[in-house]
């Protein structure tokens, strides 16, 4: 089956320091990957859909700037949240899309906690 | 605006017994419905998906059922087994499911042994 990886899976950092999440495909070629948050006891909101080679589009209320997306290759897309806070401390999740279909495959997460 | 609704945030279930989750959307566009089980900090397993041109879809002892009239679907696992404790979530696309996915918000199913 297809495989998504995320690195690191936790992380822990001080408020305005930037944190850079990856997510990998490793068996697989995604054209497209997406970016979702959880809170606790929540469902999981997207946040944005990035496409290899292009912009990645965000979500109504999620900050561009705060929540930079980066998908240079088929097989790694990273999620840089800038200046972090503790508001957003969170779990952060990916998920990969490949050309043979329409299933997303998700990564393990990264709990990120900012102090 | 929840377009996925799962209004059961839990349910019990004894091992063996059917387990039944039910899931309710509002977004007539959508025409792809799938059921991802999740377990604590980790990331969603699909587990099983219906088209809006089925009303049924089965694969061992999970079978979805979907009532597009009622705009309802659900999951039943029979026979329920402690592993099968988890969160699942209902979701949902359009566009025979290449569009983006929306989330339901979840049920914590325990099944007790």
């Amino acid at each position: 089956g297809a495989v998504v990886s995320q690195h690191p899976s936790r992380v822990i950092c001080k408020s305005g320091t930037s944190v850079k999440i990856e997510c990998r495909s490793l068996d697989f070629q995604a054209t497209t990957m997406f970016w979702y948050r959880q809170f606790p006891k929540k469902s999981l909101m997207l946040m944005a859909t990035s496409n290899e080679g292009s912009k990645a589009t965000y979500e109504q209320g999620v900050e561009k700037d705060k929540f930079l997306i980066n998908h240079a290759s088929l097989t790694l897309s990273t999620l840089t949240v800038t200046s972090a806070h503790p508001e957003d401390s969170s779990f952060y999740i990916c998920s990969a899309r490949g050309t043979s279909g329409f299933e997303q495959f998700f990564g393990p997460g990264t709990r990120l906690t900012v102090l | 605006d929840q377009q996925v609704k799962q209004n059961s945030p839990s349910l019990s279930v004894q091992e063996g017994r059917i387990s039944i989750l039910n899931c309710d959307y509002t977004n007539s566009m959508f025409d792809y419905f799938l059921w991802y089980k999740k377990y604590p900090a980790e990331g969603p397993t699909f587990l099983i998906s219906i088209s809006s041109i089925k009303d049924k879809n089965e694969d061992g002892r999970f079978t979805v059922f979907l009532n597009k009239s009622a705009k309802h679907l659900s999951l039943h696992i029979v026979p329920s087994q402690p592993g099968d404790s988890a969160v699942y979530f209902c979701a949902a696309s359009a566009t025979g499911g290449y569009q983006k996915v929306t989330f339901g918000t979840g049920t914590k199913l325990q099944v007790i042994p």
